[in-house]
């Protein structure tokens, strides 16, 4: 079945670090990848995709680059900020309505 | 637009206890999607829809049942409550041929 592995968490960086937060997934076809943000008390939203092999989604100054070859998707940013502290969630979408997800990876950015 | 709405925002039940989560879209979205998140994990999802009347399982429906009589309404039920469904529950929809899901508030779910 699919899987998706996230780097474990929690994530303390200080304001203006760079941030990685590695994810890798197992799929079958040609999955699509998904970067969702999860901020306190509220539902996830979507942060940036990308839709077929070397895509890079960028957001909000977030990047991730979908490799086929490695199967991964790993999530960028060169300054994080201390709004950026929020619950980030890789996932794969490969059926209609059927994502899998990873476990989250808290970040917190500290002034 | 509204989005996607669900209630109770938090609710209480007692073992053995029945209750409906509601969801509602008003995007007209063909697909919808329930999940449960627990601590440390991600969402995990329990029932989706790809259409009025159509319904299917995903990786965790034992103890709950959905039904889709609108395109609008995605109800979930949880026919005997156990502790074991404390979790926070989450209600998403999206257009048929767009991989971008829109997420609900959450319902926060504690099962005594």
């Amino acid at each position: 079945g699919n899987s998706v592995t996230q780097m474990e968490g929690p994530v303390t960086l200080s304001e203006e670090a760079f941030l990685t937060i590695n994810c890798t997934y197992t799929a079958t076809g040609y999955p699509s990848l998904f970067w969702y943000v999860q901020y306190p008390g509220e539902g996830l939203q979507l942060l940036l995709k990308a839709t077929k092999a070397d895509d890079k989604g960028s957001n909000k100054g977030f990047e991730a680059t979908y490799r086929k070859e490695t199967t991964s998707f790993h999530l960028e940013k060169g300054s994080v900020q201390v709004s950026d502290s929020a619950v980030y969630f890789c996932a794969l979408d490969t059926n209609a309505g059927k994502s899998t997800f990873g476990d989250g990876t808290t970040l917190t950015v500290k002034p | 637009n509204a989005g996607v709405t669900q209630t109770p925002k938090f609710q209480v039940l007692k073992t053995g206890q029945s209750m409906t989560l509601q969801c509602a879209q008003d995007m007209n979205h063909e697909y919808m999607s329930w999940y449960r998140q627990d601590p440390g994990m991600g969402l995990r999802l329990i029932h989706y829809s790809v259409g009025a009347g159509i319904t299917d399982q995903g990786e965790v429906p034992n103890g709950y049942n959905v039904s889709r009589s609108t395109t609008e309404d995605f109800p979930l039920r949880l026919l005997s409550a156990a502790p074991s469904q404390t979790s926070v529950y989450f209600c998403a929809s999206r257009r048929a041929g767009v991989e971008t899901q829109y997420f609900g508030p959450g319902t926060r779910l504690l099962v005594l």
